[in-house]
């Protein structure tokens, strides 16, 4: 079945320092990968996507590239901010895109 | 409203007891999902509506867990005999169609069973 394994938390950066979230994937078929994030008190907020290989999807200065030849699709940031703190999930939607399957989620902490 | 609505917010119930975890989707959303997010882990899927039929119910962990949306659009969660292990927060999430488009969450139902 699909999986998605994300690096473990939790992450304590400095402000402007440059962040990379680790996450890959097995899937079956073609899966359209996702990054949302969560902050505190508030639902989950779609993020970026990527629909197909060497697709990157971008938002906010936040990067991903989907890596069909890694299975992976890392999240990266340039210069993070302190309002970036969250808990931010990697996830996969099967090729029918009935269901997303998530990773379980890595907290970001920035310090000023 | 704008975006997905659910109620309650926080519940808390006693082992045994029947708990309805309501969800509004965002007006005309076709699609409607249900997810189960443990404390510290990320969210796994529970059923999945497409208008007023549930196409997907393969996550449900019992027959504890019934949903519905019977006119297409609100849709309820119920969990009967309520158990510890049902504590998390129940989430549910609206799309405009099948398929891999951007799916919208509420900000979750928090259930304590004690």
């Amino acid at each position: 079945g699909n999986s998605v394994t994300q690096m473990e938390g939790p992450v304590t950066l400095s402000e402007e320092a440059f962040l990379t979230i680790n996450c890959t994937y097995t899937a079956t078929g073609y899966p359209s990968l996702f990054w949302y994030v969560q902050y505190p008190g508030e639902g989950l907020q779609l993020l970026l996507k990527a629909t197909k290989a060497d697709d990157k999807g971008s938002n906010k200065g936040f990067e991903a590239t989907y890596r069909k030849e890694t299975t992976s699709f890392h999240l990266e940031k340039g210069s993070v901010q302190v309002s970036d703190s969250a808990v931010y999930f990697c996830a996969l939607s099967s090729s029918s895109g009935s269901r997303l399957t998530f990773g379980e989620g890595t907290q970001l902490t920035v310090n000023p | 409203g704008a975006g997905v609505s659910q109620s309650p917010r926080y519940k808390v119930a006693k082992r045994g007891q029947d708990v309805a975890l309501r969800c509004d989707p965002i007006s005309g959303h076709v699609s409607l999902f249900w997810y189960q997010q443990a404390l510290g882990q990320g969210p796994e899927f529970l059923t999945y509506f497409q208008n007023e039929a549930q196409l997907d119910k393969s996550g449900l962990p019992s027959d504890r867990f019934f949903a519905e949306r019977p006119e297409g659009s609100v849709s309820t969660l119920k969990i009967q005999r309520t158990q510890q292990e049902d504590s998390a927060v129940y989430l549910c999430a609206s799309s405009t169609r099948q398929g891999p488009g951007t799916i919208y969450f509420g900000e979750g139902s928090w259930l304590t069973v004690v």
